[in-house]
């Protein structure tokens, strides 16, 4: 299985600022995910990280609120931006096992507060 | 739809079997998972099984799928103080690489 790491584990941010989250895989995958789970909730898919192009968003998360870097096959970053309380979240970081493969690995996640 | 639906909360004694439950809505999802997490933790995969599978048994976890009513079960048996986590089933979106996820139902095992 991947092992996918994740930095940080957790930050407590000042309203109106921004944090950029890294996901860091110890192989090449092709597709790589972001996920976002608010407090007692389920996991909410942000985007597909995609390598060489542009993410895709899905409906109701927007590039300049979110945007994602993905420069390689190991590696993405999801920033949160001017951030507010409502953004507290674990943020996840997710991959396929394998290409092709049914399976995905997570992360350990991103706990986010906002003051 | 594409909605996926658990109960809230399960807590059973040390020892016995646990049954979490879980409806989906898209009879075309190839797969169904179960996803566990613990506290502080990210999702660890537990098990997944094929729409063409009923049953899938992995040492304590047995998967039950019942397709023509759209049900997933995930049994976990001689439970232990250690299973007590969030658990997730998750449905696979045909044609992409998506998962739509369940509410979560939190085990509780008491001693």
């Amino acid at each position: 299985s991947a092992v996918i790491s994740q930095k940080p584990s957790r930050d407590i941010c000042q309203r109106g600022t921004s944090l950029t989250i890294q996901c860091q895989v110890d192989s090449q995958v092709t597709m790589m995910f972001w996920y976002r789970q608010q407090p007692g909730q389920s996991l909410t898919l942000i985007a597909t990280a995609n390598q060489g192009s542009e993410a895709t968003y899905e409906s109701g998360f927007v590039i300049d609120k979110f945007p994602i870097s993905r420069p390689n096959l190991t590696f993405s970053t999801l920033t949160v931006s001017n951030m507010s309380p409502e953004d507290s979240s674990i943020y996840l970081c997710s991959v396929e096992a394998a290409q092709g493969a049914p399976e995905a690995f997570f992360g350990q996640g991103t706990r986010l507060t906002v003051v | 739809g594409e909605d996926v639906e658990q109960s809230l909360f399960l807590s059973v004694r040390e020892g016995d079997s646990s049954v979490i439950n879980c409806t989906y809505t898209d009879s075309s999802s190839t797969y169904l998972y179960w996803y566990k997490q613990e506290p502080g933790a990210g999702l660890q995969l537990l098990t997944y099984i094929f729409s063409n599978m009923d049953m899938k048994q992995d040492q304590r976890l047995t998967v039950l799928l019942n397709k023509k009513d759209k049900h997933l079960s995930l049994r976990i048996a001689d439970t232990q103080t250690g299973d007590s986590a969030i658990y997730f089933c998750a449905e696979s979106v045909p044609g992409t690489y998506k998962y739509i996820f369940g509410t979560g139902t939190r085990l509780k095992v008491l001693a």
